[in-house]
């Protein structure tokens, strides 16, 4: 009954290092996410990944880079963390991306400072 | 333009009372999906109920259901008979194409607090 995994759950950063973030889904979907939650801002798409093989930018994919690395898996890195980027952080995957609801992870809440 | 708007940043409920949580929404495609997600205090998003753009009946699911207003681009969320647990926030959230996906878009969000 695993669904989305996703590690860590918490991180501090300091500003200029880097991470990844990691994502992994036992659902055999197809599509995958990566949102960020910032406070009175809902959340924002950063990337999505609409099947293995293929990625695409979404509303704020700026300091950020993924890769899917295979069906099961999709991973968002940090390259060089900034304050900026302090925020929860959700993956999560659909069947496909028509229409159907997404399952999500239980988030990483990452703090650069 | 925001795409999802929820104009209530918070709002409170005496338990067993019914509430609604307002959502209007933006697109020109005639196909689309429209969402409920509900995120408790421990964090985690809950998948609440759908709407479909063709659907001809209001998404029932439990005490929840979604008035669906095409015309005025509105989908509220319906709570009825409300209990403490259902102190969230709640999104809602909306597919509509985008370069050939349906890519999920949320609102910002409305904080509900249910009063004993």
């Amino acid at each position: 009954n695993a669904g989305v995994t996703q590690t860590p759950k918490f991180q501090v950063l300091k500003t200029g290092q880097s991470m990844t973030l990691q994502c992994a889904q036992d659902m055999n979907h197809n599509s995958m996410y990566w949102y960020r939650q910032d406070p009175g801002m809902g959340l924002r798409l950063i990337y999505y990944s609409a099947s293995e093989g293929t990625t695409d930018k979404g509303e704020v994919p700026n300091g950020y880079n993924v890769s899917r690395l295979n069906k099961r898996e999709f991973s968002l890195r940090l390259e060089s963390a900034a304050p900026s980027q302090t925020s929860v952080y959700f993956c999560a995957s659909s069947q496909s991306v028509r229409n159907e609801k997404l399952f999500f992870g239980s988030g990483t809440q990452l703090s650069v400072l | 333009a925001q795409k999802i708007t929820q104009t209530q940043p918070g709002m409170f409920v005496q338990e067993k009372e019914a509430v609604t949580l307002d959502c209007t929404y933006d697109t020109s495609d005639p196909s689309y999906g429209l969402f409920w997600y509900k995120q408790p205090s421990s964090g985690e998003m809950i998948f609440l109920i759908y709407q479909g753009s063709y659907d001809q009946q209001n998404a029932t699911e439990g005490r929840y259901s979604l008035n669906f207003q095409k015309a005025r681009k509105s989908a509220n969320l319906v709570i009825s008979a409300s209990q403490l647990g259902d102190s969230a926030m709640y999104f809602c959230a909306m597919r509509d194409p985008y370069r050939g996906s349906y890519i999920p878009t949320f609102g910002r969000g409305t904080s509900l607090i249910v009063h004993p």
